[in-house]
């Protein structure tokens, strides 16, 4: 079973917009954390943000901000004010402290930002 | 501070042959992971080393092997290449194992089996 879930294959929004790529994941394990990662076509993935299970608060880091409800499982990233440069495959992923600790990652959300 | 870096960047090889893919984390990291990113199947974990030591392995036949010196830079080694081993073979540095809150990636090995 997929254990992180992107919806959405690809996505466009307009220069200046906001924008929103769903995530959904699936565990048994209280603690957790999940992360997005952003991957241009050069290939290096990127860390944006990161969430933990036990975090009271939405996790922001500038222009990006991580809309975390626990109870849906779901953690989706949100972009504020789309910059040309946003263009790129946005993976998220989830990481389980139980097991084996290792990073399993969505199919991604190819995001394309319209001048 | 110098990021994770690559090497090579682009590889081709035939069918049998096989090949090292070389990777130095950011100074001071500890832990080197190897992924796998093909389209069909997306990014799929190959192994992690900590320390030098083997920490956590993904579901790949024996043929992927790697090795962590130790001043942190890691090899991995595809023995017996096939044509679906064409991939970008991605690495990720952390201060701790299993990536700790962020993992820092490098550019990637683009390899080609023709």
């Amino acid at each position: 079973a997929q254990k992180i879930t992107q919806t959405q294959p690809g996505m466009f929004v307009q220069e200046k917009e906001a924008v929103t790529l769903d995530c959904t994941y699936d565990t048994s394990d209280p603690s957790y954390g999940l992360f997005w990662y952003k991957q241009p076509s050069s290939g290096e993935m990127i860390f944006l943000i990161y969430q933990g299970s036990y975090d009271q608060q939405n996790a922001t880091e500038g222009r990006y901000s991580l809309n975390f409800q626990k109870a849906r499982k779901s953690a989706n990233l949100v972009i504020s004010a789309s910059q040309l440069g946003d263009s790129a495959m946005y993976f998220c992923a989830m990481r389980e402290s139980g097991g084996s600790y290792i990073p399993t990652f969505g199919r991604g959300t190819s995001l394309i930002v319209h001048p | 501070k110098a990021g994770v870096t690559q090497t090579p960047r682009y590889l081709i090889k035939t069918r049998g042959q096989q090949v090292t893919l070389s990777c130095s984390p950011i100074s001071g990291h500890r832990s080197v992971s190897w992924y796998q990113q093909t389209p069909g199947q997306g990014l799929q974990f190959l192994f992690e080393y900590f320390s030098e030591t083997q920490r956590n392995k993904g579901n790949f036949p024996g043929r992927f092997s790697g090795r962590q010196f130790s001043n942190s830079r890691s090899e991995m080694n595809v023995s017996t290449l096939e044509l679906g081993d064409s991939a970008l073979y991605l690495c990720a540095s952390s201060l701790e194992t299993g990536g700790g809150i962020a993992a820092f990636f490098g550019q990637g090995t683009r390899l080609t089996v023709v």
